[in-house]
């Protein structure tokens, strides 16, 4: 059972396009959840993460938008770069001892 | 400051051989997590620590044993590998609950 759905498997834009990629949940006591960027050989590395009591958060050109009626975030990346193609794993965690990852977004950007 | 070291990088094991995957960290993080990623699987938790002395189980913990003796090394044994073990294996830290995990770079580990 997939606690954190991630949708889509794949996403391919053009350089300066905004990527917008989408995770759902199910369990309302997830109080915590980040978005991960990882590149091939390396671990995933922690980009940005929100908590339920606001709807959006900007950190850069990275951006979370948070729904908590709909139980969805997703990750809007701006003005996306050729080294923004990664892997992008979203997660949540109910008080941080065991975070639920989604399936993973691979992300190319074309030049 | 290193952060997160996992060692070995690579490892081929043979069906029914043991080994043990390295982790420490130099951030003085309480806890610790030891993931395995399969293609189109995301990230799976087979074990964490809370601090030293302490552990419990994840997802999948069926095939592998964990200890914590200090704060730093949180090592990973496989007794008796099979082919489903066939992954890559990432250990990760984070300061306390409620915060982003900092990961190593991974062990990619082959059974055949």
């Amino acid at each position: 059972q997939q606690q954190v759905k991630q949708s889509p498997q794949s996403l391919i834009v053009q350089k300066g396009g905004i990527p917008i990629i989408n995770c759902a949940y199910e369990n309302t006591a997830f109080d915590y959840f980040p978005w991960y960027q990882q590149f091939p050989g390396k671990g995933p590395a922690l980009l940005i993460a929100i908590r339920p009591d606001v709807s959006e958060k900007k950190e850069g050109r990275f951006t979370i938008s948070f729904n908590k009626s709909a139980k969805q975030f997703s990750l809007h990346i701006m003005d996306s770069q050729p080294g923004d193609s990664a892997t992008y794993f979203c997660a949540a965690s109910n008080h941080g001892n065991q975070f639920y990852f989604g399936t993973g977004t691979s992300l190319t950007v074309i030049p | 400051n290193a952060g997160v070291t996992q060692t070995p990088k690579f490892r081929i094991l043979k069906i029914g051989q043991s080994m043990t995957l390295q982790c420490t960290q130099d951030m003085n993080h309480n806890y610790m997590y030891w993931y395995r990623q399969d293609p189109g699987m995301g990230l799976k938790l087979i074990y964490y620590s809370v601090g030293a002395g302490i552990t419990d189980k994840g997802e999948v913990p069926n095939g592998y044993n964990v200890s914590r003796s200090t704060t730093e090394d949180f090592p990973l044994r496989l007794e008796l590998a099979a082919p489903s073990q066939t992954s890559v294996y990432f250990c990760a830290s984070s300061r306390s609950e409620g915060y982003g995990y900092t990961f190593g770079s991974g062990t990619r580990l082959t059974v055949v």
